[in-house]
């Protein structure tokens, strides 16, 4: 009974694809969150929406577009994918913006050849 | 500019002693700290948290403490048991405009030897 999960867990593509990843939670939180790992382990945010409300979007390409139909759900997509791009992608939730013990799912590894 | 630093990018200790792990952090602005652990191939997991009104959080053989005037927390695991080996992550939030955004740090490797 995963509380955050998100798919695919391994994702290999070409460069100048399309992609995506979904999330979603089943703890009734109102925020989500995209977290990057990059080649160097260092987690960042990337975008964040509270009850289907953009809130944060970092400085993150616009090939890069989050779409949350519902507050459960928070997906990913990404255009014409870049070997750079090539990292692990967390999804995470928590109950509101101010509370921020955050439950992550478990990752998604994108590789792009 | 990293916000958020651990500078110890591994540590070894044996079964039963303490573990100590340090994160250091330059926005005087953060007001939420949290400690999450990380198996490979999986999602951080939140381990304990500890407010800036506080100098210490204590959970089980857990506990963190806060030193605000020296930007500086401490997970410290007693006793240490093989299964903590994982990677532990400290990160942040807080600041005017709230956006529950965590900044971490880079994370430190821990080796719990049998």
């Amino acid at each position: 009974d995963t509380a955050v999960s998100q798919t695919p867990k391994y994702l290999v593509t070409q460069m100048g694809n399309d992609k995506s990843i979904k999330c979603e939670q089943n703890l009734g939180h109102d925020t989500m969150y995209w977290y990057k790992q990059d080649s160097k382990k260092f987690l960042k945010i990337m975008f964040s929406y509270n009850n289907k409300e953009l809130i944060i979007n970092e400085t993150v390409p616009n090939r890069f577009s989050p779409k949350s139909p519902d507050k459960a759900h928070l997906n990913l997509h990404i255009n014409s994918l870049e070997l750079g791009d090539s990292a692990v992608y967390f999804c995470a939730s928590s109950p509101s913006r101010v509370l921020t013990e955050a439950f992550f799912g478990q990752g998604t590894r994108l590789t792009v050849v | 500019d990293q916000q958020v630093k651990q500078n110890s990018p591994s540590l070894s200790v044996q079964e039963g002693r303490i573990s100590i792990l340090n994160c250091d952090y330059t926005n005087s602005m953060f007001d939420y700290f949290l400690w999450y652990k990380k198996y490979p191939a999986e999602g951080p997991t939140f381990l304990i948290s500890i407010s800036s009104i506080k100098d210490k959080n204590e959970d089980g053989r857990f506990t963190v403490f806060l030193n605000k005037s020296a930007k500086h927390l401490s997970l410290h695991i007693v006793p240490s048991q093989p299964g903590d080996s994982a990677v532990y992550f400290c990160a942040a939030s807080g600041g005017s405009g709230n956006t529950g955004k965590l900044i971490f740090g880079q994370g430190t490797t821990l080796q719990v030897k049998p």
